[in-house]
């Protein structure tokens, strides 16, 4: 198994520019989810989703949006580069059910906007 | 609102001592992680605890949560450098959303 995978590892954007970040998970989990990691910060939840045709919002959405429809991908867009989104992204999945519902990362992507 | 704090935020200790680092958190929730992270790298999962008293140990670290105090504590016992990394304790809220803590950097010199 795979596990988490994303691509790209790096990005470097002009501010207005748009993109699409990629997450696949190979483990059949119905949960996955996009966290940015600020210096300082910690990581915030910026979309989820339960299950394939199900999205919602997190701490930090605006600007961004997502969409599943498998339950494989699951893919981050920026609409419109801004410099405040210059972070590190990292996809998670899970089960929903089950008594630990532990969360894997995938290895990241680091976007700077210029 | 779940809000997770720990402390301290930077730690630097020299091989061999024992420390703890502390995880308060605001409200109640059903799960605690622990996370490992390495520079430039993913979130490594340690630990998951479930329920009041509930310890787990793993080499040098163990974990422990106290549902009433709304605490968890991640101790290292006879640190060795390569425990040095950020730690992130994180709590589930609802959907299996997490809310992570700022995260602790923890450096270890010889």
């Amino acid at each position: 198994n795979a596990g988490v995978t994303q691509t790209p590892k790096f990005q470097v954007l002009k501010t207005g520019q748009s993109m699409t970040l990629q997450c696949a998970q190979d483990m059949n989990h119905e949960y996955m989810s996009w966290y940015r990691q600020d210096p300082g910060m910690g990581l915030r939840l910026i979309h989820y989703s339960v299950g394939a045709g199900i999205t919602d919002q997190g701490e930090v959405p605006n600007g961004y949006n997502v969409s599943r429809s498998t339950t494989e991908d699951f893919p981050l867009r920026l609409l419109s580069a801004a410099p405040s989104q210059t972070s590190v992204y990292f996809c998670a999945s899970s089960w929903t059910s089950g008594d630990y519902n532990e969360q894997f990362f995938g290895p990241g992507t680091r976007l700077t906007v210029l | 609102e779940l809000k997770v704090e720990q402390n301290p935020l930077f730690l630097s200790m020299q091989e061999g001592k024992n420390y703890t680092i502390y995880c308060n958190y605001s409200t109640t929730s059903d799960r605690l992680y622990w996370y490992r992270q390495d520079p430039g790298k993913s979130l490594e999962s340690l630990f998951v605890l479930l329920s009041n008293g509930a310890v787990k140990q793993e080499g040098r670290l163990m974990a422990s949560l106290d549902t009433k105090a709304r605490l968890s504590t991640l101790h290292i016992t006879a640190a060795v450098h390569d425990l040095s990394a950020t730690y992130f304790c994180a709590l589930r809220g609802g959907a299996q959303k997490l809310v992570f803590g700022q995260g602790t950097r923890l450096t270890i010199n010889p």
